[in-house]
């Protein structure tokens, strides 16, 4: 059975850099039709999605966040990882990692199934 | 990008009651549509994806319908475990996938 577990810290202080991995067990992370994707929610509000990255390199960014983000696969540790710089306070949310299907099938037709339990990143001084 | 909204916000109901919550997109997402079911401190969960195809191991007492700009979450039969936010995700435009605000149901 797949399973996602995001880890990384949970306190980040202004202007600097969020880094969070997504550990992948029960199922290879080089998979045909696969995105594995980032999405957020801060405290109390709705689901953001940040992005995510084809094991073979091809990634898709939200254009808000584009020019602070990276996300990294390393299919040697069947991980991925997310890199958010210069944080602020409005960055401060619970972090979800989710496999991506669909994308890459001949209807496009696509979902975010299944998640991760989410980790709380908390930007702060 | 497709802005997505969903009514109502909140909604009270009682167990065995029928339940509707609807989502609309900006423009046409033709069937591309999926509902999630997210309860406190919990991840989110697919329900529905394709606009009306059931996950799998999700209870037939959820549909969904629509195309186009309007789309339905029905629960045919509120069950305890079913109090929860649902959220409406369109996955036409892969530049911004985008998700509704919300709609949070909860005990009468």
């Amino acid at each position: 059975q797949l399973q996602l577990q995001e880890s990384g810290p949970g306190l980040v202080k202004p202007s600097e850099t969020l880094s969070l991995t997504c550990t992948v067990s029960g199922a290879s992370i080089n998979t045909n039709n696969y995105y594995w994707a980032w999405i957020r929610q801060p405290p109390g509000k709705g689901l953001e999605w940040i992005g995510m990255r084809y094991y073979s390199g091809s990634a898709y960014y939200s254009p808000s966040l584009k020019s602070r983000l990276t996300i990294s696969v390393d299919t040697s540790k069947n991980q991925f990882s997310l890199r958010l710089t210069s944080v602020t306070a409005a960055d401060t949310a619970v972090y979800y990692c989710a496999r991506h299907y669909g994308l890459a099938t001949p209807t496009g037709l696509n979902w975010f199934d299944p998640w991760g339990h989410g980790t709380l990143v908390t930007v702060s001084s | 990008d497709i802005q997505m909204t969903q009514s109502p916000s909140s909604l009270s109901a009682s167990i065995g009651d029928r339940v509707t919550i609807t989502c609309r997109a900006s423009q046409s997402i033709k069937n591309y549509l999926n509902w999630y079911q997210q309860k406190p401190g919990k991840a989110p969960k697919l329900l529905i994806y394709a606009a009306s195809s059931l996950q799998s191991g999700v209870p037939p007492r959820f549909s969904g319908s629509g195309s186009g700009t309007d789309f339905t979450l029905t629960i045919s039969s509120l069950q305890p475990e079913d109090f929860a936010t649902y959220y409406c995700q369109q996955s036409y435009y892969t530049e911004d996938f985008t998700f509704g605000p919300g709609t949070k149901v909860d005990f009468k």
